[in-house]
């Protein structure tokens, strides 16, 4: 168990919808990174939020967006949803490991799917 | 652009062996770090090793171990020993030194034989 936790894991939707996906990272941790994996584009990155502010983005569609709370806690928005959108969307947050070292932890999914 | 590229979408062992998945990258940069990610059919992503590029020394973490050649931008994960539970997809990722985003290879499938 990484810390990660994420919700929903699975998630069944229509063409032209919109969902939210939910993050809550370790403890501690005021990065939070939102990845998503499918079989057309692989793993990829999306955006990444530091302490409430965007930090960086990447290849995150205009119908997506991104937020972090107060409390750390992090939403990934789909719009819009396209039949291509079904995906493994992890969120991931950044600390330090044993060895003081910054590392990325994975939380389990959510596994979307656009019917 | 900085990229990832796992050449070997299949491989696999005898149990009890040892195997070497490939890895390759591009990147200007001089300060970067690399790393193995293990996915397993439960879909998590595990950390397995990772490299900072300024080191010269191989990571090794238990049966686990990687091959880094900096010149030739290649970066490959030895496995010891193979067991069952090392069946799942790797996937070699990157960073820069200066953020954070990982950029992913495609993934090699490890398939271990019993």
């Amino acid at each position: 168990d990484s810390g990660v936790t994420q919700t929903p894991k699975h998630l069944i939707t229509a063409t032209g919808q919109r969902v939210t996906l939910r993050c809550s990272p370790r403890s501690g941790d005021l990065s939070v990174y939102w990845y998503q994996q499918s079989l057309d584009q692989g793993l990829q990155f999306l955006i990444q939020y530091y302490n409430g502010e965007e930090r960086a983005k990447g290849n995150i569609l205009e119908r997506f967006s991104a937020q972090q709370f107060p409390d750390l806690h992090s939403e990934l928005n789909l719009s819009s949803l396209e039949l291509g959108d079904s995906a493994l969307y992890f969120c991931a947050s950044s600390g330090l490991d044993r060895a003081g070292r910054e590392t990325q932890y994975f939380g389990p999914g959510t596994r979307l799917l656009v019917l | 652009a900085q990229t990832v590229t796992q050449s070997q979408p299949e491989m696999s062992v005898q149990e009890a062996e040892t195997v070497t998945l490939s890895c390759t990258y591009d990147t200007s940069e001089s300060d970067y770090y690399l790393f193995w990610y293990k996915q397993p059919p439960s879909r998590q992503m595990i950390l397995v090793i990772r490299q900072e590029a300024y080191k010269q020394q191989n990571a090794t973490e238990n049966r686990f171990s990687v091959n880094f050649q900096k010149a030739a931008k290649s970066f490959s994960l030895k496995i010891s020993d193979s067991q069952l539970g090392d069946a799942a997809m790797y996937f070699c990722a990157y960073r820069r030194a200066s953020n954070y985003q990982l950029i992913w290879g495609a993934g090699t499938k490890l398939i271990i034989k019993p």
